[in-house]
């Protein structure tokens, strides 16, 4: 079974630019995750997907926000980039049961905003 | 929030050598995960922990849920070379995954040759 697929792994914007990113999940899971991680404040939640709804938010400004398409394909958009935004931008995907609660993430894009 | 707090923050071993590492929380979770994660790439998902006190292992690594829900440590048994890395532990506190993992700032395994 293919992994958690992100598109693209490498992203250079410039400040006030925005930028959208792609995340494919495992087949057959429908929830989707986002997570920001950098060197200073570790891995944050962004935001939770599941069939085609946001679920949950992580405590971002408005600038990021997301998606999620019905063949539970997601992304996730930055407006207005800020330096602070630079980041690996994970995605992770989970059965989404009460028995198994398993997140498992992609390789990430590396934004950089000059 | 919530915040884990995982320590050590970074370790120097030999290979061979036992390792132990432990996440705190301020809160309760209903699940605890470990993850690994090498340079460039995403977390890796080691070891699930679904209930209070629930010891499992994965090969060398054993993990365990802590009976009071508010901590979890992880084990890893005779080290080699491509246990380096760095490893997270992540909570979540409602069971059905509506909420996202709340994640320690990670322990960096180190193994001096």
């Amino acid at each position: 079974k293919a992994g958690v697929t992100q598109t693209p792994r490498y992203l250079i914007k410039t400040r006030g630019q925005q930028v959208t990113l792609s995340c494919s999940p495992i087949s057959g899971h429908r929830s989707v995750s986002w997570y920001q991680q950098t060197p200073g404040q570790g891995l944050q939640f962004l935001f939770e997907y599941f069939s085609e709804t946001q679920r949950n938010k992580g405590n971002f400004p408005g600038r990021f926000s997301g998606r999620q398409f019905s063949n539970s394909r997601s992304e996730m958009n930055v407006s207005t980039l800020e330096l602070g935004d630079s980041a690996l931008y994970l995605c992770a995907s989970s059965l989404l049961s009460r028995e198994v609660n398993e997140q498992f993430f992609g390789p990430g894009t590396r934004l950089t905003v000059l | 929030g919530q915040q884990l707090n995982q320590s050590p923050q970074s370790m120097f071993i030999q290979e061979g050598e036992d390792v132990s590492m432990n996440c705190t929380s301020s809160s309760i979770f209903n699940t605890w995960l470990w993850y690994k994660q090498d340079p460039g790439e995403g977390p890796v998902l080691l070891i699930a922990l679904y209930k209070a006190g629930e010891l499992t292992s994965n090969g060398r690594l054993t993990a365990q849920f802590g009976i009071t829900r508010k901590d979890s440590f992880l084990n890893i048994s005779a080290s080699i070379p491509s246990d380096v890395g760095i490893y997270f532990c992540a909570g979540q506190d409602s069971g059905g995954g509506a909420d996202g993992l709340t994640f320690g700032k990670g322990t960096h395994l180190i193994i001096q040759p």
